[in-house]
């Protein structure tokens, strides 16, 4: 099983300011048709997870540009450009690639 | 618009078993699998298992679940369920429907069923 770890768990954050998060995964997430199956999720507090980005850097639907996923391999990151309140919450990396699918600790993020 | 709707809170013996329904709307059940992951208070999220779109009704379970939970689909009324039987105080966790897209991320999730074991 593909383990992920996130650095950092929790991240103080300034609102306007940006924040960045760290997905590292224990091993190559390029899958053998050529995409890499990870993607981020934030959990606002009260709510389900919700989707943000997926293969890496496609932002989903209705998500803001403030959000950008990067990276390759067995190395990601997600930023955000300037925080805004409403962003405060959970954010988890997650893997689609081998299975069974798997989630990253969650990385807490406040103001 | 697509939704999942998950039914609503359980409370449980030890022991006992909890069914949870999860409702799609917007689109077709038999077109796309269906992920179950939990998620115990002020923890992570933890994959429990996938069932599949189509008549085979393929399941496939994470080894912690295995001999313990069932998953069904019923297309006629879009419904899918999660069974999970012999339930511990350790399973009190809300439990997360969760669409899986074309392309393997998990696009849409239910609003996430309370299960309380005491």
């Amino acid at each position: 099983e593909i383990v992920l770890t996130q650095i950092p768990l929790s991240s103080p954050v300034t609102l306007g300011q940006p924040a960045s998060i760290s997905c590292r995964s224990s091993q190559s997430l390029v899958h053998s048709d050529g995409n890499t199956y990870l993607s981020w999720l934030q959990q606002r507090p009260g709510q389900p997870p919700r989707l943000l980005i997926y293969k890496i850097s496609n932002r989903f639907s209705g998500v803001p540009d403030r959000f950008s996923g990067s990276g390759a391999g067995t190395d990601f990151t997600l930023k955000i450009s300037r925080v805004e309140a409403e962003d405060v919450g959970v954010y988890y990396c997650m893997q689609a690639t081998q299975f069974p699918p798997s989630f990253g600790q969650g990385t807490k993020v406040e103001i | 618009q697509i939704q999942l709707v998950q039914s609503g809170t359980e409370v449980k013996k030890p022991g006992a078993s909890v069914k949870i329904s999860c409702k799609a709307s917007g689109y077709s059940l038999s077109n796309y699998y269906m992920h179950w992951v939990r998620q115990a208070p002020g923890q992570g999220l933890e994959w429990m298992g996938i069932i599949s779109p189509n008549d085979a009704d393929t399941t496939r379970y994470a080894q912690n679940y295995q001999g313990r939970v069932t998953m069904t689909r019923d297309t006629s009324t879009g419904t899918v369920y999660m069974q999970l039987n012999s339930l511990r105080p350790e399973d009190t966790a809300v439990y997360y429907c969760a669409r899986a897209s074309e392309e393997q991320h998990f696009d849409y999730w239910g609003q996430g069923t309370l299960v309380t074991v005491s």
